[in-house]
């Protein structure tokens, strides 16, 4: 496609459950990220991989939330027993070129709410 | 730690006005600094990034950002605002070649005609 794009656009859930978050990088782009942002505030890194590997993974709140790109393309953002601290804007990124590239795009976001 | 400061929660400029949106930031090596975008509801949109060269960097839009090494700053600019440019804006850091950026809080900039 030609931006990143997020799915779903919105997700509600109880605390407790289980959610994933996916997300589909512009097509050729090698570097894919997480970050989260919470209400006020501006994008916090949680993960960045290189490829099918998770290249820094040091923005991960806790042991709950997890990441795959088996593929070297797609990604999930998986987190489990959520809380209702984790209610934030979900926003995916990627970018191209040696070293992950130097400008990274973002999609739309999942905006997800524990209730 | 890298860090981004942006001092203005809130930038209000006149339509046609030029406008100013301040970033500071701290890294220990070089900087690779960015401005975003962000509308309501909607991701972030890149606008003009800073790497080496030319201390004034021109983007998306009109903008433009000024890039001031001893003072550890990278102001957004525009000449004559419009009432299209009402957002907030992040200002953002990536230091060398780590690959994460550290964004700051935001600015909302409001263009009134």
């Amino acid at each position: 496609g030609a931006g990143v794009s997020q799915t779903p656009s919105n997700k509600v859930t109880e605390k407790g459950k289980y959610v994933e978050l996916r997300c589909d990088p512009i097509s050729g782009h090698t570097a894919l990220y997480w970050y989260r942002q919470s209400l006020g505030q501006g994008p916090e890194f949680l993960i960045y991989f290189q490829g099918t590997g998770a290249a820094d993974d040091s923005g991960l709140p806790n042991d709950r939330f997890f990441a795959v790109r088996p593929e070297g393309s797609v990604s999930t953002l998986k987190i489990q027993r959520t809380e209702r601290g984790d209610s934030a804007v979900y926003l995916c990124a990627s970018s191209s070129g040696l070293a992950g590239g130097l400008t990274q795009y973002f999609g739309p976001g999942t905006r997800l709410t524990v209730l | 730690a890298q860090s981004v400061a942006q001092p203005e929660d809130q930038v209000n400029v006149a339509e046609g006005n030029p406008l100013t949106v301040k970033c500071t930031y701290s890294v220990s090596g070089n900087p690779y600094l960015f401005w975003y975008v962000q509308y309501p509801n909607r991701g972030l949109q890149f606008l003009l990034k800073y790497i080496t060269g030319d201390n004034l960097v021109k983007g998306s839009y009109g903008f433009e950002a000024e890039f001031n090494k001893s003072q550890t700053s990278f102001h957004l600019k525009k000449p004559s605002a419009l009432v299209s440019d009402s957002a907030l804006y992040f200002c953002a850091v990536r230091e060398g070649y780590g690959n994460k950026l550290v964004f700051g809080a935001g600015t909302i900039l409001r263009v009134k005609s």
